[in-house]
């Protein structure tokens, strides 16, 4: 079975270009996930998705980001304009079964973000 | 809210030595609690869970970890390590009901030697 899927693994850009950042959920889950990750602050979710809907985006930096989730196979992470300090690696995750939060979630192996 | 504290940053340990990995949690309701594991360069997969029941969980590749509620922990141990353990582990907490994000301890670094 295909896990989460996130492209691209590796992405340099240079400060002030537009980032999008892709995941595909695993088949079937209803909740989508959004997290990063970075030396200085460990894991930090930014956002999640249930049905499609955000639920709670307080994670979410700045409103340089934004993720969207127009269907439930697919969802975004857009960064505009990225800055040095967003480097980081952005783990997308996915979990089945909005009522169950014993739930497993399943990690996707993540974007690492290098911003020059 | 819910938080996770993991005092050891890092952990070095020698091959086919135990190894206990420490983890509190601070909730004012009942929880769920996990263990993740972070090999280099991937992301993050579950090692175990609890969920109810038996407060000793046993996980994948030989780990395990026990629920004590007295003390808000969730330890994990493994008798006897392997260099292909070395990893990042995280704890993680949730509360059981409602919906709710999963909260990450900061890590620790779990290195094997020969």
């Amino acid at each position: 079975d295909a896990g989460v899927i996130q492209s691209p693994r590796h992405e340099v850009t240079e400060m002030g270009q537009e980032v999008t950042l892709r995941c595909k959920p695993i088949s079937g889950h209803n909740s989508l996930f959004w997290y990063r990750q970075t030396m200085m602050r460990g894991l930090e979710l930014l956002i999640y998705f249930n049905n499609n809907v955000p639920i709670d985006d307080s994670g979410m930096p700045e409103d340089r980001f934004s993720a969207k989730m127009p269907n439930a196979s697919f969802s975004t992470l857009k960064i505009q304009p990225s800055e040095p300090r967003d480097s980081a690696v952005y783990f997308c995750a996915s979990r089945g079964d909005r009522e169950k939060p014993g739930n497993t979630i399943y990690f996707g192996e993540g974007s690492w973000l290098t911003v020059v | 809210a819910q938080s996770v504290t993991q005092l050891d940053s890092q952990v070095p340990v020698f091959e086919e030595a135990p190894v206990e990995l420490r983890c509190n949690y601070s909730s004012s309701v009942s929880v769920y609690l996990f263990w993740y594991v972070q090999y280099p360069n991937q992301g993050l997969q579950l090692l175990l869970k609890y969920l109810s029941g038996s407060t000793l969980v046993k996980g994948i590749n030989g780990f395990e970890a026990e629920f004590n509620k007295s003390q808000t922990s969730f330890h994990l141990r493994k008798p006897s390590v392997h260099i292909s353990d070395t990893a990042e582990y995280f704890c993680a907490v949730t509360p059981n009901t409602g919906f709710q994000k999963l909260v990450f301890g900061t890590g620790t670094r779990l290195l094997v030697s020969p």
